[in-house]
């Protein structure tokens, strides 16, 4: 069965710093990986995803992920935070479950909180 | 209008009330998705629809009930709910069995209900 696994509930980081979230999944087929964050009193945006290709991806305010298929690990990276970064962090695994619609299974999200 | 949008954006209601959440993709989707998200709980995934036909209803109580009229619209009708109820309830779309996009759900902001 397929599964996904943040490992940490809540990240506190001072601003400036880097931070990594983690993320693991189990699946016996392949998968498309998504990295979702959540502001407050939002809906869930997209942040970067991998479906092929470099295994390295990005997203346009910093953040990097990279797929390691033997670790089954897909990671979210920022070299340094800001404020603005304080979100909830949602990682994301899809497969084709029906003919007609697929199926993303979500983790449980990282809280990333920015400290001055 | 562009994206996924959600009315109401907030609800308050009583238990013994009836009420319906509506959500409208202007993506040219074919598939929707209701969630809930209660606070320190992972996101549920409470029904899909593909094509306009259910494919999924993940043991949600019947109090809920969904209705998708077309491709363009999914709505959650409400009636005798619990406290327990209370959550944000996010719809999202997506094109599914796209290489291009991998199944990539877009989200709507969300309808956050509280119900007394």
């Amino acid at each position: 069965a397929q599964s996904v696994t943040q490992l940490d509930s809540q990240v506190p980081v001072f601003e400036e710093a880097p931070v990594e979230l983690r993320c693991n999944y189990s699946s016996s087929v392949s998968v498309y990986l998504f990295w979702y964050v959540q502001y407050p009193n939002q809906g869930l945006q997209l942040l970067l995803k991998y479906l092929s290709g470099s295994t390295l991806v990005e997203s346009i305010n910093g953040f990097e992920a990279e797929f390691n298929k033997s670790q089954t690990s897909f990671h979210l990276r920022k070299p340094s935070v800001h404020i603005s970064d304080t979100a909830e962090y949602f990682c994301a695994v899809s497969f084709a479950r029906y003919s007609s619609a697929s199926t993303i299974i979500f983790g449980s999200g990282t809280r990333l909180s920015i400290r001055p | 209008e562009t994206g996924v949008t959600q009315t109401p954006r907030h609800l308050v209601m009583g238990m013994t009330n009836k009420k319906s959440l509506k959500c409208e993709q202007h993506l040219g989707h074919n598939a929707m998705y209701w969630y809930k998200q209660s606070a320190k709980k992972p996101l549920e995934l409470m029904f899909v629809y593909s094509l306009e036909e259910r494919v999924e209803n993940n043991s949600v109580p019947s109090r809920f009930s969904p209705e998708c009229p077309n491709s363009s619209h999914l709505f959650l009708h409400l009636h005798t709910l619990q406290p327990e109820d209370s959550a944000l309830y996010l719809c999202a779309s997506s094109q599914d069995r796209s290489e291009r996009e991998g199944g990539e759900q877009f989200f709507g902001p969300g309808t956050r209900l509280t119900v007394l």
